[in-house]
């Protein structure tokens, strides 16, 4: 079992649309959890922070399931300018804090 | 304020060269991450070092190895390069090492291997 899952897509949606992705993570005692966006042939960029209680920035929110262990990531009123990758990451903790990357989640947002 | 500045910014190898990559973090970050996107998947974590030291070493073989300058600026070594070895090399660059607010990414060496 790979230790970050993501469905890699692509979901195609109309603008103005609300999609939602998740992301499972392996490692139960993974202590912090991210969501990166990836443009094509760009570097990934942090998006926002998975808090416990769950995190909103805009038409993004983020919210974790530690009994589940997965990650989700909803966007609401897609934006044209919202296809791109969508990459989960995992924090493991043992001393080092190696971020572990999920596939990414392609997302496309069609007029 | 610059951010996490790689170079070069494309490559192209022929197998069994050796390549040298890279990384200047951000002013104030101690800490540097190499990564491997090959097309279609995420990133693959390759060193981690922090002040100096390795703290993490990703599945990779010998062939890969990295240091880290008094100044935190980072370089990352490719010998024997196959094919297999094109890819994006990404860099990214914490503060403290430890992730939890997150990593800042420079805009990778696209390597390719001929």
């Amino acid at each position: 079992r790979k230790e970050v899952e993501q469905d890699p897509g692509p979901f195609n949606v109309p603008e103005g649309a609300t999609v939602a992705f998740n992301c499972t993570y392996s490692n139960s005692a993974s202590q912090s959890f991210f969501w990166y966006r990836q443009d094509c042939r760009k570097e990934p960029k942090l998006l926002m922070s998975v808090y416990s209680s769950g995190n909103e920035d805009g038409r993004f929110t983020a919210q974790l399931n530690r009994a589940s262990q997965y990650i989700s990531l909803l966007i609401r009123d897609s934006k044209l300018s919202d296809s791109a990758t969508y990459l989960c990451v995992v924090n493991d903790p043992g001393g080092s804090y190696i971020p572990t990357f999920g596939r990414g989640t392609s997302l496309i947002v069609h007029p | 304020d610059a951010g996490v500045t790689q170079s070069p910014t494309h490559l192209i190898k022929t197998r069994g060269q050796q390549v040298t990559l890279r990384c200047s973090p951000i002013s104030g970050h101690k800490s540097v991450s190499w990564y491997q996107q090959v097309l279609g998947q995420g990133p693959q974590f390759i060193f981690q070092y922090y002040e100096k030291e390795e703290r993490g070493r990703g599945n990779f073989p010998d062939r890969f190895s990295a240091r880290q300058f008094p100044n935190y600026s980072s370089e990352l070594n490719v010998n024997a390069l196959l094919l297999g070895d094109s890819a994006l090399y990404l860099c990214a660059s914490s503060l403290a090492g430890d992730g939890l607010r997150g990593y800042t990414f420079g805009s990778g060496t696209r390597l390719t291997v001929v």
